[in-house]
C-alpha cells in the first residue's frame, strides 16, 4: 500500500527565507504528483503538478522536484511571504488502484513578518 | 470560469439522520472523487467514480453512499451507520486520462449535532 510522508510537520520562518518542503512516497509506480494548498476551513488548490517522466516543475516562486526512482519530491518556495501561510500537501497518483490520490498530512508553515 | 461547487458550506445533521452532500462540476471531468480530511489524519478517499453510473469504494466507504447519475454530480449521502460523521468533506475531479492532475471543491463542513 502507498505511504506519503511530509516533513517536517510544522515549519515557521521570517519573511524572505527560501524554503524546502520534503515529500516522500514508497511506491515508485506512480503517474504523477501534485503539491497543493490548503488554508484554513478552504479547499485545496494545486499548485504544480509533475509527471512520472518530468524532473520539475517551476511557477512563479515555486519548484518542485520528482526523483521517482528514490521515492521523494521537495517543494522549494523562495523569498517566502506571510501569504504563503497554509498548509501544503503532496499527493500522488497511482498507476494502479483506479488513477486514486494518496495524500501526506501536510507541513503547516507560518511565515512571520 | 469552470470549476467545482460543493454545497451547503456547512451543514449539521443530528442523530440518525442521513445527509447529502452536493458535488457539481462545470469542467468536463470524467473522474470524480470524495475524500474526508480529520485533524492529523490526512485526507483519506471514501468513493470515487470514474464513468458515469459506476463507482467503487475508497478506503473508508461504510456509513457513506453515491450515485452518479449525470457526468457533471456526485453527490455524497452520509447516512446513519456512519458513527463519526463530523469532518470537512472534499470533493474532486479530473479527467479520466492518467496523467491529469486533480480539481476540487471548496469543502463542506458536516458537524453532528
Amino acid at each position: 500500500k502507498q505511504e506519503v510522508t511530509q516533513i517536517p510537520a510544522a515549519l515557521s520562518v521570517p519573511e524572505g527565507e527560501n524554503l524546502v518542503l520534503n515529500c516522500s512516497f514508497t511506491d515508485s509506480a506512480i503517474y504523477n504528483l501534485q503539491w497543493f494548498r490548503q488554508d484554513p476551513g478552504k479547499g485545496l488548490t494545486s499548485l504544480l503538478l509533475i509527471q512520472s517522466s518530468q524532473r520539475e516543475q517551476t511557477s512563479g516562486r515555486l519548484n518542485a522536484s520528482l526523483d521517482k526512482s528514490s521515492g521523494r519530491s521537495t517543494l522549494y518556495i523562495a523569498a517566502s511571504q506571510p501569504g504563503d501561510s497554509a498548509t501544503y500537501l503532496c499527493a500522488v497518483k497511482e498507476e494502479t488502484s483506479g488513477s486514486r490520490l494518496t495524500f501526506g498530512e501536510g507541513t503547516q508553515l507560518t511565515v512571520n513578518p | 470560469d469552470g470549476g467545482i461547487t460543493q454545497s451547503p458550506k456547512y451543514l449539521f445533521r443530528k442523530e440518525g439522520q442521513n445527509v447529502t452532500l452536493s458535488c457539481e462540476q462545470n469542467l468536463n471531468h470524467d473522474a470524480m472523487y470524495w475524500y474526508r480530511q480529520d485533524p492529523g489524519q490526512g485526507l483519506r478517499l471514501i468513493y470515487y467514480s470514474q464513468i458515469v453510473n459506476d463507482f467503487q469504494k475508497g478506503d473508508i466507504a461504510e456509513g457513506y453512499s453515491v450515485s452518479r447519475e449525470k457526468k457533471e454530480s456526485f453527490p455524497l449521502t452520509v447516512t446513519s451507520a456512519q458513527k463519526n460523521p463530523t469532518a470537512f468533506y472534499l470533493c474532486a475531479s479530473s479527467m479520466a486520462h492518467r496523467p491529469s492532475g486533480y480539481t476540487f471543491g471548496s469543502g463542506t463542513r458536516l458537524t453532528v449535532v
